[in-house]
């Protein structure tokens, strides 16, 4: 059965600092998809980045990057130059290409506190 | 177009009433997901579409609750004789047909407390 990992409950990082926010997977499925999402105060969930996992190139969106280890089953948000507006709950979720369908699976969150 | 669209935003129920929320979809996007999420925990899939067909609905969904999505178009959410349980936020999300590297676009959400 598929499943998500994420070890860390809460973070903290000073303002204009890198952070790295934990995550790992469980899947037998060969074809997957790999995907963060922030949710801040306000509720709503907005999609932030995406790993394949036949991608060999880790990928990258502005100032987010997926630190993926796939035979470690990890993916790894790391989030440079950290600012106020940054501070939210970060889900890791993982969607399976086969059998999994299109449902994605996500993890219990992190919650990231950016420090002025 | 405006995003995915949830009504209500919040809803007040006693226990034993039945409730229904709306998710309206962006115009095109075929595949409509609805999750429950409750305090502190990551959202937890509850069904989903692809156009009118539901193909995957949650084991652990009960049968008072029912989805449709009559027209392909938007959705409803039926939740029958609520629980305190069923105390949570409900989200709707939309995804293309190319949906390869696409996260999920989500609306607001419907918090539904019952009392």
């Amino acid at each position: 059965a598929q499943k998500i990992t994420q070890t860390q409950p809460g973070m903290f990082v000073q303002e204009k600092e890198a952070v790295t926010l934990d995550c790992t997977y469980d899947t037998s499925d060969p074809s997957y998809g790999l995907f963060w999402y922030k949710q801040p105060s306000s509720g709503e969930m907005i999609f932030l980045i995406y790993q394949g996992s036949y991608d060999q190139q880790n990928a990258t969106e502005g100032r987010y990057s997926l630190n993926f280890q796939k035979a470690r089953k990890s993916a790894n948000l790391v989030i440079s130059a950290s600012q106020l507006g940054d501070s939210a709950m970060y889900f890791c979720a993982m969607r399976e290409g086969g059998t999994g369908g299109f449902k994605t699976i996500f993890g219990a969150g992190t919650r990231l506190f950016v420090k002025a | 177009d405006t995003g995915v669209s949830q009504d209500p935003r919040h809803k007040i129920t006693k226990r034993g009433q039945n409730v229904t929320f709306r998710c309206d979809p962006i115009s095109e996007h075929n595949r409509l997901y609805w999750y429950r999420q409750t305090l502190g925990q990551g959202p937890e899939f509850l069904t989903y579409f692809q156009n009118e067909a539901q193909l995957e609905k949650s084991r652990l969904l009960s049968d008072r609750f029912s989805a449709e999505r009559p027209k392909g178009s938007f959705s409803t959410l039926e939740i029958q004789r609520t629980e305190q349980g069923d105390s949570a936020m409900y989200l709707c999300a939309s995804s293309p047909p190319e949906e390869s590297n696409y996260g999920y676009t989500f609306g607001s959400g419907t918090r539904l407390t019952v009392v």
